[in-house]
């Protein structure tokens, strides 16, 4: 089942700060969280991990709540590169193997 | 790394024409997923290979679709007698299976217009 993305779309002004919540039905192993820029490949941003651990490698903080099987990524002092459309995907004891189950994804615009 | 590419970029094809997707993943990945992109959503899984083998095909996989990973190295994805309900992006990614929860890294994608 297709986690949920809030918000659908979100207008910052750069420098501002952002959440994006990724919530499933599911109990997670873990979730991954990508950008895509229109017209481009998603590009791996951050892995939460059951039991807390995290992999990333750019500067973007997240949580992973285990209990509520939510995740929120925070986008602080918002540049204009951040924009794109982020996506959230889950990985659960229903997925296919290793493959992900992705939501529909929030768009994030950051103006001058 | 030269990340993973696909080929072609774009296919423009008509109704109930065959069409192939190549994909050559990250040279060190012996993981390589297939998943579908349409507009506003985010991918959904098609299927995926552990080296030369296919573990895992979704139900969106219908019987005109075929994919194939004959050495553990490159894939291609075909269909056949395409629909305009295939119109979509075919993305492809690849990950490695040292340690867990490893990240995919995806390609630019197959834009697949049907006319």
């Amino acid at each position: 089942q297709q986690p949920v993305q809030s918000p659908q779309a979100v207008i910052l002004r750069e420098g501002e700060d952002a959440v994006i919540n990724c919530s499933s039905s599911k109990a997670l192993y873990s979730v991954h969280w990508y950008r895509q820029k229109h017209g481009e490949a998603p590009v791996f941003l951050m892995i939460l991990l059951k039991g807390g651990e995290q992999k990333g490698h750019e500067k973007i903080s997240a949580s992973f709540n285990e209990k509520k099987q939510q995740s929120s990524l925070y986008l602080t002092a918002s540049q204009l590169s951040y924009s794109g459309t982020y996506f959230c995907g889950t990985e659960s004891a229903s997925n296919s193997g290793y493959a992900l189950n992705f939501g529909k994804g929030t768009s994030l615009l950051v103006t001058p | 790394d030269t990340g993973v590419s696909q080929d072609p970029r774009h296919k423009i094809t008509k109704r109930g024409q065959n069409v192939t997707f190549r994909c050559d993943p990250i040279s060190e990945h012996n993981r390589l997923y297939w998943y579908r992109q349409t507009l506003g959503q985010g991918p959904e899984f098609l299927t995926y290979f552990q080296n030369e083998a296919q573990l895992e095909k979704s139900r969106l996989l219908s019987d005109r679709f075929s994919a194939e990973r004959p050495k553990g190295s490159f894939s291609t994805l075909e269909i056949q007698r395409t629909e305009q309900g295939d119109s979509a992006m075919y993305l492809c990614a690849s990950s490695s299976t040292e340690g867990s929860n490893q990240p995919q890294h995806f390609g630019d994608g197959t834009r697949l217009s049907i006319l």
